[in-house]
C-alpha cells in the first residue's frame, strides 16, 4: 500500500504570494494533520482534519488555512506569504476517530520564500 | 502547558556503542500519548513507538529499547550496538487524548545522533 503523499517536493515562492500544498493519506485513513517544521527545529502543529471536520487548529496565524476532501485528502493554503513561512511542511495521516492511532508522517513539501 | 524536553541537541558515537536519548515531558493530563520519531537526511518522519500513559512497561523492539517513567515525567530511547544507519534526528513526542481519540503531536526540538564507523 501507498504511503502518505504529498505535492509538489519542493516549491520556490515570492513573499506576499499564496501557496497550496496537498496530501493524499494512507488508504482508509480518515484524519489527516498538518505540520511545520522549520530547519533545526521539531515539527510544529497546524491543523488537524477528521471526517472533513477541522479537529484542531495550532497556534498560526488566520493566513494559514485547510481543507479535507470527501477521499480524505486535504490542502494546505497559506496567503501573503512571509520569508519566515520558509519551511517543511509535513503532512500525517492516521485512522482517526476514538481508537487513538499512531501518525504516520508523509515525506513533506519544502517550501523557500524568497 | 504542554512541553517536551530533548536536551540533547547533538549526540555522536562510534559504531558498536550504546546510546541513549533523553526525553523529559510535561503535561497536565492524567492520560496522554507519547512517541518517538526517526528523521533520516530524507526528511520523512518514520514512527518507531507509541506508549499511553496507562503503560510504563518499558519496552524492547530489536536493538531498540524504551524505558517510561512516570514519576520523572521521562521517556527516553536506547540503541543498543549502534550502526550507521542509525544516524538520523530522532524526535520525542507528545499527544494529549482528547475524549477517546488522539490529539495532535507536541515535539520536541530533536537530538541528532551521528554513528560513526
Amino acid at each position: 500500500d501507498a504511503g502518505v503523499t504529498q505535492s509538489p517536493t519542493h516549491l520556490i515562492k515570492t513573499r506576499g504570494q499564496h501557496v497550496t500544498l496537498r496530501c493524499s493519506p494512507i488508504s482508509g485513513h480518515k484524519s489527516v494533520s498538518w505540520y511545520q517544521q522549520v530547519l533545526g527545529q521539531g515539527p510544529q502543529f497546524i491543523f488537524q482534519y477528521y471526517e472533513k471536520e477541522e479537529r484542531g487548529r495550532g497556534n498560526f496565524p488566520d493566513r494559514f488555512s485547510a481543507r479535507q476532501f470527501p477521499n480524505y485528502s486535504s490542502e494546505l493554503n497559506v496567503n501573503a506569504l512571509l520569508l519566515g513561512d520558509s519551511a517543511l511542511y509535513l503532512c500525517a495521516s492516521s485512522l482517526g476517530g476514538a481508537s487513538g492511532n499512531e501518525q504516520y508522517f508523509g515525506p513533506g513539501t519544502r517550501l523557500t520564500v524568497t | 502547558a504542554q512541553k517536551v524536553t530533548q536536551a540533547q541537541t547533538e549526540i555522536s558515537v562510534v559504531e558498536k556503542e550504546d546510546v541513549t536519548l533523553d526525553c523529559v515531558y510535561e503535561t497536565r493530563d492524567t492520560t496522554y500519548y507519547l512517541f518517538w520519531y526517526k528523521q533520516p537526511p530524507s526528511g520523512e518522519l518514520v514512527f518507531l513507538i507509541r506508549r499511553n500513559s496507562f503503560d510504563e512497561q518499558n519496552e524492547i523492539s530489536g536493538r531498540y529499547s524504551w524505558n517510561f517513567q512516570k514519576s520523572t515525567s521521562s521517556f527516553n530511547f536506547t540503541i543498543t550496538a549502534s550502526q550507521v544507519v542509525d544516524s538520523a534526528v530522532y524526535f520525542c513526542a507528545l499527544s494529549p487524548y482528547y475524549g477517546g481519540s488522539q490529539g495532535n503531536l507536541i515535539f520536541g526540538k530533536g537530538t541528532k545522533l551521528s554513528v560513526k564507523p
